[in-house]
Formats: C-alpha cells, sequence, structure tokens
C-alpha cells in the first residue's frame, strides 16, 4: 500500500512564478490536510480538504494561494506570483475521514518550495 | 492564545539510557495529544496517540503520558538507540486540525 506521494520533492521558482504542488493521498483516504514548515519553526495549518470540497481553509492566505482536490487525480496547492517568503517545506497528510477529529494523519515526504 | 512548548535545545543522551521529552501548552483542552517522529528532509511520521481520559499509553520501546492538570505530556524512549536520533513532535487537537509544537531534537550518542 503506497504512502502519500507528493510531486515534485523540490521545486525551484523565480519571484512572480507560479508554484504548483500536488498531493495524492494514500489508498482508501478521502480527505487531505496541507501543511507549512519553515526552518526551525512547527507546522502550520493551511487547508483542509474532502474530494471536490474545502472544509478548512483558515490557515491559508488570503491572496495568492489556493487548493483543490478534484474527484479524480491529486490534490493541488497552487500559489500565484511566489514571493521569496514562500520559500518553505510544504506536506500533504490524509486520512479516511472515519474517526473525524481523532482521525491519523499521514504525512507525504513534502515539497521544498525555494523561491529566488 | 493557544500555546505548546517544546524544548528547543537538543536533547543528548547516551545509547542504552531513557530519553524524555516534554510537550506543554497553555489556553487549550485538547482532547487528545500525539507524538511525531520527523526525521530531516521528510515527513512527519505518526507514533501514539493519547486522549485526554487516559493516563499513560506505550507502544513497544515508547511510553506517553498525559497530565491534563498540569497541562503537558511526556514522551519517553527507553533502551534508546542512535537510530532514534530525529526531531520529535507534538500535536494537540480537540476538532480534526491538530496545532503542532516546533518540536525537540534528540541525539543518541553510541
Amino acid at each position: 500500500n503506497a504512502g502519500v506521494m507528493q510531486n515534485p520533492r523540490h521545486l525551484v521558482r523565480r519571484r512572480g512564478q507560479e508554484a504548483r504542488l500536488r498531493c495524492s493521498p494514500m489508498k482508501g483516504h478521502s480527505h487531505v490536510y496541507w501543511y507549512r514548515q519553515l526552518p526551525e519553526e512547527g507546522l502550520k495549518f493551511m487547508v483542509y480538504l474532502q474530494k471536490e470540497n474545502i472544509i478548512d481553509e483558515s490557515g491559508m492566505p488570503k491572496e495568492r494561494f489556493s487548493a483543490e482536490f478534484p474527484k479524480e487525480g491529486p490534490s493541488i496547492l497552487r500559489i500565484q506570483q511566489v514571493v521569496r517568503g514562500d520559500s518553505a517545506a510544504y506536506f500533504c497528510a490524509s486520512s479516511t475521514g472515519l474517526e473525524g477529529a481523532k482521525d491519523t494523519q499521514y504525512f507525504g515526504p513534502g515539497t521544498r518550495l525555494t523561491v529566488l | 492564545s493557544q500555546k505548546i512548548e517544546q524544548n528547543s535545545e537538543a536533547l543528548n543522551i547516551q545509547e542504552g539510557k531513557t530519553a524524555t521529552l516534554t510537550c506543554n501548552y497553555t489556553n487549550y483542552s485538547p482532547a487528545y495529544l500525539q507524538w511525531y517522529r520527523q526525521d530531516p528532509g521528510r515527513g512527519p511520521v505518526f507514533l501514539l496517540l493519547i486522549r485526554e481520559n487516559e493516563k499513560e499509553k506505550r507502544k513497544e520501546r515508547l511510553k506517553v503520558t498525559f497530565d491534563t492538570t498540569l497541562k503537558q505530556s511526556l514522551f519517553h524512549i527507553t533502551a534508546s538507540q542512535p537510530a532514534d536520533s530525529a526531531t520529535y513532535l507534538c500535536a494537540l487537537g480537540g476538532s480534526y486540525i491538530p496545532t503542532f509544537g516546533r518540536g525537540t531534537s534528540l541525539i543518541v550518542h553510541p
């Protein structure tokens, strides 16, 4: 059973470009979470999605950031017009959604975004 | 505001000893607490979950305690090995979104 897959693992963008980060959840998981981690900082929640539905996006910056989880295909975190401050590791996690608040989240390996 | 504190200084111990990591929190009444392991360049890996009505949980060489009065969780690794060297994160949850601490680095010396 493959774990959570994220790609690319490393992404370099110049200021003003767009970054697209992809996450394929574990088989049987219908819930996806995106987090951002800066050096020496904890994981910061960004957005929680089910297929075709955003459940909670309270951690997402209001501008330039968007996320989707279509019926078919991976979840996408999109960052438009990237700035140097967007450089970070972005982690995706998935869960079954069966235990609600106590669902165990399984994390992917992360995408390390560097903005030049 | 909610605050989770984990020791920012690395914990250095000798192989075979018991490592104890601390997670303190304020302004929070979590329904559960989780511990994760994170290796450099990798995503966190879930280790243990303990619920608010549980005092202690064990899994192989791992033991977690949860004191809701002290607002503290202790994470123990007995008979530690160099392979246990990693950063350990605690996460508190009441809803579906856990809040993570910054983690404590553990270094086990052979």
